[in-house]
């Protein structure tokens, strides 16, 4: 079956701490998305890759880091630099002009 | 800046009755999303209406476009429980790498 994996589903962050939330796609779709959402918010864009090698800063970019070392893959780092992590994070696929895919989420909480 | 607006933000109704759900958008736009979300889970793709007129219909929902007054509607017939969920809808700019900006979503309520 063709998806979009994220993982893990829940992951807790210490102070000062790097974390990497995994995105992995089977679909063959060129372009990647990661989005942000707040309790009760609609999604904001982080970061989003069109090709390998190559992506470009959303709204909200500040504080996170991608990489698209291969095109089923877009994983993002949430830094220490990024105040206020907690919130639900999509990753998304897409051909081209075609609708995003969503995966089921990571939930990122504070300890 | 591109804005996308959704009313009401919450939405309480009974079954049986039909309700809209508006999304007006501040940008000229070839193409709007419709998308459903259940509590803890992710976006699933509703509706994409790519010219003005559009009109598309899955079921209880509706979902038309006018591009002249950025104005999107999914209209709600006969509602069921089933469909308690938050439907966002989303907005794409030609020749933005088709990033999407999302309206704040309306949670929908369908009581016996």
């Amino acid at each position: 079956d063709g998806g979009i994996t994220q993982s893990p589903k829940y992951l807790f962050r210490k102070e000062g701490q790097n974390v990497t939330l995994s995105c992995e796609q089977n679909l063959n779709h060129d372009a990647m998305y990661w989005y942000r959402q707040d309790p009760g918010q609609g999604l904001r864009l982080i970061y989003y890759s069109q090709i390998v090698n190559d992506f470009q800063k959303g709204d909200i970019a500040e504080g996170y880091s991608v990489s698209r070392e291969k095109k089923e893959s877009f994983p993002l780092t949430v830094t220490s630099a990024q105040k206020n992590p907690t919130a639900f994070y999509l990753c998304a696929s897409s051909i081209r002009d075609g609708p995003q895919h969503f995966g089921d989420g990571t939930r990122l909480s504070i300890l | 800046e591109l804005k996308v607006e959704q009313n009401p933000l919450f939405l309480s109704m009974q079954e049986g009755k039909n309700y809209t759900i508006y999304c007006n958008y501040s940008t000229t736009s070839d193409r709007l999303y419709w998308y459903r979300q259940d509590p803890g889970k992710s976006l699933e793709s509703l509706f994409v209406l790519l010219s003005n007129g559009a009109v598309k219909q899955e079921g209880r929902l509706m979902a038309s476009l006018d591009t002249k007054a950025r104005l999107s509607t999914l209209h709600i017939t006969a509602a069921v429980h089933d469909l308690s969920a938050t439907y966002f809808c989303a907005v794409s700019i030609e020749g933005s790498a088709r990033q999407l900006t999302f309206g704040s979503g309306t949670q929908l309520t369908v009581l016996p």
